[in-house]
């Protein structure tokens, strides 16, 4: 069975710095996506960043990136210069193959890091 | 963009009670999903659906059950509602076909409190 980590309950960082964020999952696929997914408080959960499995480079969106490293089941995400906005719960997920011939993909998620972005 | 409408924010509701939970989509999507969210665990999800008429258990089904009539529409229901089903419930959706167009669009969320 797939499972996710997130190993770091809550996370503080200042405003302008970088953090990074930890996930590592368990699979036997070779075939995946993995997501990063932002849950802002009293707010709706959004998809911040996603990598295919088989893609080797890092996928970036804007202030976010990802280092996937797929030999050691890890996928980290990284936020540059922090904002305040970016105080939310961050979510890893893992999606796995279709199922019943491609009609869905069921998400794995990770037990969340709590990130606040102090002033 | 996606627009995935939980009926209620916030609902109390008594030991026993019949519960619906309602979630409409406006994108035409053929996957709907019911996750709870609890504190430490993450999202677990309790059932989906990918089409009309068509539903399959998630990870932790016990107690729920689910109904999808319409496309656009999918119901859960607690059929006896219980105190540790007191949680955040989010429903989702997103279109079909390869694992690349899979994105899973999230409503704001319904915190249940079972007394």
């Amino acid at each position: 069975a797939q499972t996710v980590t997130q190993s770091q309950p809550e996370m503080s960082v200042q405003e302008a710095e970088t953090v990074t964020l930890s996930c590592t999952y368990d699979t036997s696929e070779n075939n995946y996506y993995l997501f990063w997914y932002k849950q802002p408080p009293s707010r709706q959960m959004i998809l911040v960043i996603r990598q295919e499995a088989y893609k080797q480079q890092n996928a970036t969106e804007n202030r976010f990136s990802v280092n996937f490293q797929k030999a050691a089941k890890s996928f980290s995400l990284k936020i540059s210069d922090s904002q305040l906005g970016d105080t939310a719960m961050y979510f890893c997920a893992f999606a796995t193959n279709p199922f019943y011939g491609g009609a869905t993909n069921k998400l794995i998620f990770g037990t969340g890091t709590l990130l606040a972005v102090q002033p | 963009d996606v627009k995935v409408t939980q009926s209620s924010r916030y609902l109390v509701k008594r030991t026993g009670e019949k519960v619906f939970l309602e979630c409409v989509q406006d994108m035409d999507h053929e996957n709907m999903f019911w996750y709870r969210q609890d504190p430490g665990l993450g999202l677990r999800l309790i059932y989906f659906s990918y089409d009309v008429k068509m539903k399959e258990k998630g990870d932790i089904p016990e107690g729920y059950s689910v109904s999808r009539e319409k496309k656009e529409r999918f119901s859960l229901i607690l059929e006896s509602a219980s105190t540790n089903q007191t949680s955040m419930y989010l429903c989702a959706s997103s279109s079909g076909g390869s694992l690349a167009k899979n994105i899973q669009y999230f409503g704001a969320g319904t915190r249940l409190s079972v007394l």
